[in-house]
């Protein structure tokens, strides 16, 4: 099945800096998902990306799929501390089928 | 907002013995998921339901997991012979039909094997 790559693993950041967190695959992609996860709560569902170069943007969270559909980044303006939490990538074969998660990048805020 | 629920949040048991998770989907939801994330971990795929059968299931989803949709509402996944490597926190998901890009995830059930 489909594998994804997600870096890094943990990011430290300052209030007010930003955060990216990148997914790659060996494997050109049909879609990508990015969830978020709060400490201690369940991965809730951020964007799907579909098209190839795609960029979409919700607030200060801008999502990116790559030219090759084998990568994707969530970028994060001027982090808050809302913003704490795990951010996965994901990917499904589509249809019924089940998604395969990156491992995450956790984001730390420090104020 | 609709949401997924599920019961119970935390559940600790004896190596050995069988638990029953449950999960409610959101109602006009066709599909549902399995889903587990050992403490600090990736979340992982166990399986996929649809039409009262399973669409699809991982590797993890072996001999001693079924599933089953009992009633027009709840959706269960039942480990048999529970081992310690079992403890993980489960999250059920479920979406609303096939071509729908949001699979909505549960609270989750912690399950502690000792």
């Amino acid at each position: 099945g489909q594998q994804v790559m997600q870096i890094p693993q943990y990011q430290h950041v300052q209030e007010g800096e930003d955060f990216t967190t990148y997914c790659n695959s060996s494997t050109t992609l049909s879609n990508i998902q990015w969830y978020k996860q709060r400490p201690g709560g369940h991965p809730v569902f951020l964007i799907q990306l579909v098209k190839s170069g795609e960029v979409k943007k919700q607030k200060r969270l801008t999502f990116q799929f790559g030219e090759a559909k084998k990568n994707s980044s969530l970028h994060i303006t001027a982090t808050q501390t809302t913003d704490v939490g795990t951010y996965f990538c994901a990917v499904t074969g589509g249809g019924a089928d089940g998604l395969t998660f990156g491992k995450g990048t956790h984001l730390i805020i420090q104020p | 907002e609709p949401e997924v629920t599920q019961t119970p949040s935390h559940q600790v048991t004896q190596m050995g013995q069988e638990v029953i998770l449950r999960c409610v989907p959101i109602s006009n939801h066709l599909y549902f998921y399995w889903y587990r994330q050992i403490l600090g971990q990736k979340v992982e795929f166990l399986v996929s339901f649809y039409n009262n059968e399973i669409s699809e299931k991982s590797e993890i989803f072996d001999d001693q997991f079924s599933v089953e949709r009992p009633d027009g509402s709840n959706f269960t996944l039942k480990i048999r012979s529970t081992k310690l490597e079992d403890s993980a926190m489960y999250f059920c998901a479920s979406k609303l039909a096939l071509d729908a890009d949001t699979q909505y995830f549960g609270p989750g059930t912690r399950l502690t094997v000792l």
